[in-house]
């Protein structure tokens, strides 16, 4: 079973731009969730996504968005980009449908966004 | 808001010394995670605890859960090269669903 694929790795943008990651979950699995690693602030939960919906969101600004599309594969986009959103961004897909993540979450390898 | 709290922060060990790493809660845990990562790449699963009391092992590194589910440790055997990295904790936080909070992370190095 292939794992999860973030694209892409690596990624420079200046101020300002926007940007577009993408993560393609194991597959099978529907919910894919995404987190923010930064070095002050460590690892940060972004927002979860399971057939489409958004489940939960995290303590970020309106410019972080994301999606999912009905074969599970989610994007997420930042706008306006600021220096501070220069971090390392995870995705994790697992087969959790119910309450609580009861399960594991498979991690991608991630995408080191630098904003210069 | 629920915390978790590692400790300790960065761990130095000669190769084939035992060690352990703790994360302690604010809260209550309901679902608590152990994950290693490689410096700027992804989480691999570890383990995964939920009842009071349990306990997994997995090659050499073993996980126990307290009975009051609070604080959790994952103990390294006879710790190999392979065993560095940062280990982190995560847990499901109480009233909020479908995400992880996490701790800040411990960095293991091993000395050959």
């Amino acid at each position: 079973k292939a794992g999860v694929t973030q694209t892409p790795r690596y990624l420079i943008k200046t101020r300002g731009q926007q940007v577009t990651l993408s993560c393609s979950p194991i597959s099978g699995h529907r919910s894919v969730s995404w987190y923010q690693q930064t070095p002050g602030q460590g690892l940060q939960f972004l927002f979860e996504y399971f057939s489409e919906t958004q489940r939960n969101k995290g303590n970020f600004p309106g410019r972080f968005s994301g999606r999912q599309f009905s074969n599970s594969r989610s994007e997420m986009n930042v706008s306006t980009l600021e220096l501070g959103d220069s971090a390392l961004y995870l995705c994790a897909s697992s087969s959790n449908s119910g309450t609580r993540v009861n399960t594991e979450a498979f991690f991608g390898q991630g995408t080191r966004l630098t904003v210069v | 808001s629920q915390e978790l709290e590692q400790s300790p922060q960065s761990l130095i060990v000669q190769e084939g010394k035992n060690l352990t790493i703790n994360c302690t809660s604010s809260k209550t845990l309901y679902g608590l995670y152990w994950y290693k990562q490689k410096y700027g790449e992804g989480l691999i699963f570890l383990m995964m605890l939920q009842k009071g009391g349990e306990e997994k092992s997995h090659e050499k590194i073993t996980a126990k859960l307290d009975e009051k589910k609070q604080q959790s440790s994952l103990h390294i055997t006879a710790s190999q090269p392979s065993h560095a990295g940062i280990y982190l904790c995560g847990a499901t936080p109480p009233g909020s669903n479908y995400q992880l909070i996490w701790g800040a992370g411990t960095k293991l190095i091993i000395k050959p």
